[in-house]
């Protein structure tokens, strides 16, 4: 199955400053990756998402970056809010289960 | 429109105890999940339908049975709960298997804890 690894594991920052989480995988036939965000208690809701025939997606304030020989991706939050504080999770499309699996995780905290 | 409704909420179980945790959902989604949460675990894929009348094992099958009742049911069972089995529970569904298309949409989770 898939192989899906989510860096760092926290994250605190000032309010206004970027972050960035990055991940890593390893089926190179897997072709769509999101991003789920989870407050405190809450159900996961999908941010946003890639697919393997782009390299960038932007929404506002967040992006997500592909590449696709490095089998890395990564998540962008710019000009970060108290209320961007959350877990953050990655997941990749594994071909074989037709199924997400998610990365570990990452603890935001964005300081005011 | 409701999306992914899950039940119980909570739940305390004692050993050995059996329970059935439902979910449904109301976006005419062909397929459908069940995850468990752990800390520092993310969300680990126990079993999945695809479509109506397919089920299939996850990553951590053992412990649990699944049955898809229909279209937009979609029940994950303990029949013998261990303490190692103690964790959060999500349901999801989306439109199509394999693609992503849409995405996931997750129910509001069933905190489980064996005791």
């Amino acid at each position: 199955g898939e192989n899906v690894e989510q860096h760092p594991s926290t994250l605190s920052v000032q309010e206004g400053d970027s972050a960035v989480i990055k991940c890593t995988y390893s089926d190179s036939a897997s072709n769509y990756f999101p991003w789920y965000k989870q407050e405190l208690g809450k159900r996961p809701q999908l941010i946003i998402d890639i697919r393997s025939n782009v390299g960038e997606k932007k929404d506002q304030r967040i992006a997500v970056t592909l590449n696709k020989t490095a089998k890395h991706f990564s998540l962008h939050i710019t000009e970060t809010q108290p209320e961007d504080s959350a877990v953050y999770f990655c997941a990749v499309m594994d071909t074989g289960r037709r199924a997400l699996t998610f990365g570990s995780g990452t603890r935001l905290q964005v300081q005011p | 429109n409701a999306g992914v409704t899950q039940t119980p909420k909570f739940q305390v179980l004692k050993t050995g105890q059996s329970m059935t945790l439902q979910c449904a959902q109301d976006m005419n989604h062909n397929s459908m999940y069940w995850y468990r949460q752990d800390p520092g675990m993310g969300l680990r894929l126990i079993y999945y339908s695809a479509s109506e009348g397919t089920t299939d094992k996850g990553e951590v099958p053992n412990g649990y049975n699944v049955s898809r009742l229909n279209k937009r049911e979609f029940s994950l069972r303990l029949e013998s709960a261990a303490p190692s089995q103690t964790s959060v529970y999500f349901c999801a569904s989306s439109e199509q298997t394999g693609t992503g298309a849409g995405g996931y949409t997750f129910g509001s989770g069933t905190r489980l804890t064996v005791v």
